[in-house]
């Protein structure tokens, strides 16, 4: 199945400063969602994607899909321990391949 | 919200026994589930997607007599994997679909870790 790649794949962040993950995929997605899975725990659904150029915001994080709807990223502003996990994307339809994943810690 | 419960949570077992996990929609009905393997570190790779009453359609490279799936009903999917070896360790999630949900998101649920001796 196909899978989209995701950079970076681990990031460390001292706490308070920003974070971004980037999923890249070499076809054209009629959608994306973005989950979270925390350390030793399960994915979590975060947002769904669907137009070309569009971004949504959720407090202190910000998804985005890119105009040939190819890729898609989220920023975490100011980040917390709280924000500590790994965020995957999923191209959406029928079935679901989870993009490789990018890594983030926290340091306090 | 939409529940997943996985049973059990955890399995060791002997090389060549048979193990089967359940995964249970709580409180919707699951048109559609999927079940994933997850390596230490490493991505969900799904292995099959099941909907209730048909086969399950099994991704390239995973072997349909070796992992058993079966979606009896709307709440209920189980896993079944046969003669297991050490190679088979990893954690196993599943997570369900329904219709008329914003998204069409998945939920997930816990994950069962497999250990075979």
């Amino acid at each position: 199945g196909q899978q989209v790649m995701q950079i970076p794949q681990y990031q460390h962040v001292q706490e308070g400063e920003d974070f971004t993950t980037y999923c890249n995929s070499s076809t054209t997605l009629s959608n994306i969602q973005w989950y979270k899975q925390r350390p030793g725990g399960h994915p979590v659904f975060l947002i769904q994607l669907v137009k070309s150029g569009e971004v949504k915001k959720q407090k202190r994080l910000t998804f985005q899909f890119g105009e040939a709807k190819k890729n898609s990223s989220l920023h975490i502003t100011a980040t917390q321990t709280t924000d500590v996990g790994t965020y995957f994307c999923a191209p959406g339809g029928s079935q679901f391949y989870f993009g490789t994943g990018t890594s983030l810690t926290v340091i306090p | 919200g939409a529940v997943v419960s996985q049973h059990p949570s955890r399995v060791i077992c002997k090389s060549g026994t048979s193990v089967k996990i359940e995964c249970r929609s709580l409180d919707f009905q699951a048109t559609t589930m999927f079940w994933y393997r997850q390596f230490p570190k490493q991505s969900l790779m799904l292995m099959a997607t099941s909907n209730e009453g048909s086969k399950a359609t099994y991704e390239q490279g995973v072997e349909k007599d070796k992992f058993l799936i079966n979606h009896a009903s709307l709440t209920l999917s189980t896993l079944t994997v046969t003669s297991a070896h050490p190679e088979d360790s990893s954690f196993y999630i599943c997570s369900a679909m329904t219709l008329g949900s914003q998204y069409n998101e998945q939920f997930f649920g816990p994950g069962t870790r497999l250990t075979v001796l």
